[in-house]
């Protein structure tokens, strides 16, 4: 079975940093993707991360280790825009299975 | 550019009637994926195909099917739509186990 856990919702302020965390017991693992989706739009890929360690992508870092289970998206410089819900996915033979998301809102 | 588009985009249906959802990619992309969202949950894989004629059930399938006569579509049928079927379809491809990803805008499904 797949288990994904994340925080339901987290609060931050614009400039600040946010680090949502991701953990999961999984049948399976090829690697552990991110994705960001805004109220009312289909999720969009942010980071893929297959070896242990941290996948830096501009504002957006990702860390993965797989030892123990453990992910986190790190938002720096948080902008008004990032207000969204970020999805924790484990890929296993090509499927993709979801955490419930993270809703962040970031506050001026 | 390639995409992936559903249609319809919004549905009200009413209990029992049989319903189909359409998914067309133009990646060429031999994964699809099926998924429902409902709040508390994410997104549930329905059901998902590797490729032409390959078709598989996911963790919720129960009451749906699909079919994959091509590499460019993938439609999802409600056999007897229940009201436990309202919710917001999403449809996916992908290249690879290690390639992102691409989903379609999604389909809001409410059975009356």
């Amino acid at each position: 079975g797949q288990n994904i856990d994340q925080p339901t919702e987290m609060t931050a302020t614009e400039g600040a940093i946010v680090q949502i965390n991701c953990t999961y017991q999984t049948s399976g693992f090829n690697g552990l993707f991110w994705y960001q989706q805004h109220a009312g739009e289909a999720p969009t890929f942010l980071s893929y991360n297959v070896l242990d360690g941290l996948e830096e992508k501009g504002r957006f870092s990702s860390f993965l280790s797989r030892s123990k289970g453990y992910s986190y998206l790190l938002l720096k410089e948080l902008q008004m825009k990032d207000s969204a819900s970020y999805l924790c996915a484990v890929t296993n033979d090509y499927k993709l299975s979801f955490g419930a998301g993270t809703t962040v809102t970031v506050r001026a | 550019d390639a995409e992936i588009t559903q249609s319809p985009r919004h549905k009200i249906t009413e209990t029992g009637r049989q319903v189909t959802l359409a998914c067309h990619q133009t990646w060429n992309h031999n994964n699809m994926f099926w998924y429902r969202q409902d709040l508390g949950h994410g997104l549930r894989l329905i059901h998902y195909s590797y490729g032409v004629q390959d078709t598989n059930k996911g963790e919720v399938s129960d009451g749906y099917s699909v079919s994959r006569s091509n590499t460019e579509d993938l439609p999802l049928t409600l056999e007897s739509a229940a009201s436990s079927q309202t919710s917001v379809y999403f449809c996916a491809s992908s290249e690879s186990a290690g390639a992102e990803a691409f989903f379609g805008q999604g389909t809001r499904l409410t059975v009356v």
